[in-house]
């Protein structure tokens, strides 16, 4: 089955916003509010940010935010700190009990 | 609060059998409205979901793995298992266990990994 499609790479200044896109099909991000996001640093495991498309959990600060429009997702830092240069993964429920996730963003915060 | 932490060989040999166990604390494994899921990720690349099992024995599996996977779970432990059959180098990977949030389909809880090397 075919990943997400992210940008290899993001990158912005402290301070500044960016927006990480996540492509998929009208059979995943297209087809369900199910879309999530994860934030891992080097060598820690991945941690939960955005679920269901826009919803931050407890403890997530409000700098994330999360949209889509179609089939793509998208993931939107403001505000940018030095702690969110992490790789950044979409994944999405596909029907048929399946989920799929992105590729990764690496995010500099320059 | 919910821990999980997986344990097993961190070595495996190609086309043996590669065991996992995801043992979770500070909860019950029986929960409603959870599954329990295992995510790899090889050196250097993204995530890629396994499968999820609910408490009840249900189980799902990525379909691109499903011919040489089983998770199984053990209530009375606290506890899930993954089994991946005929490895290989490509199976090399961090291996997670998460606790997955049934209907609304995103993983709240991670275990911190454990690398599998496939080799030799």
């Amino acid at each position: 089955q075919s990943a997400l499609t992210q940008p290899p790479s993001a990158s912005g200044s402290l301070g500044q916003s960016v927006t990480i896109s996540c492509t998929g099909t009208s059979s995943d991000i297209g087809a369900y509010n199910y879309v999530s996001w994860y934030q891992q640093h080097p060598g820690k495991a991945p941690k939960l940010i955005i679920s269901e498309v826009t919803k931050r959990p407890s403890g997530v600060p409000d700098r994330f935010s999360g949209s889509r429009s179609g089939n793509t997702a998208s993931l939107t830092v403001s505000g940018l700190q030095a702690e969110d240069e992490a790789d950044y993964y979409c994944a999405s429920f596909a029907g048929n009990n399946n989920f799929r996730f992105g590729g990764g963003t690496k995010l500099t915060v320059l | 609060q919910l821990q999980l932490q997986e344990s097993g060989p961190g070595l495996v040999k190609p086309s043996e059998t590669l065991s996992l166990t995801c043992t979770v604390s500070g909860g019950s494994i029986s929960s409603n409205n959870y599954y329990w899921g295992w995510i790899r990720q090889p050196p250097g690349k993204g995530l890629e979901w396994i499968g999820s099992i609910y408490y009840s024995g249900t189980t799902y599996y990525n379909p691109s793995l499903k011919s040489r996977v089983i998770i199984s779970i053990d209530t009375s432990k606290n506890q899930f298992s993954l089994e991946v059959s005929s490895v290989t180098a490509a199976d090399t990977a961090v291996y997670y266990c998460a606790r997955e949030r049934d209907y609304q389909y995103y993983m709240d809880v991670w275990g911190k990994g454990t690398t599998v090397i496939v080799s030799s």
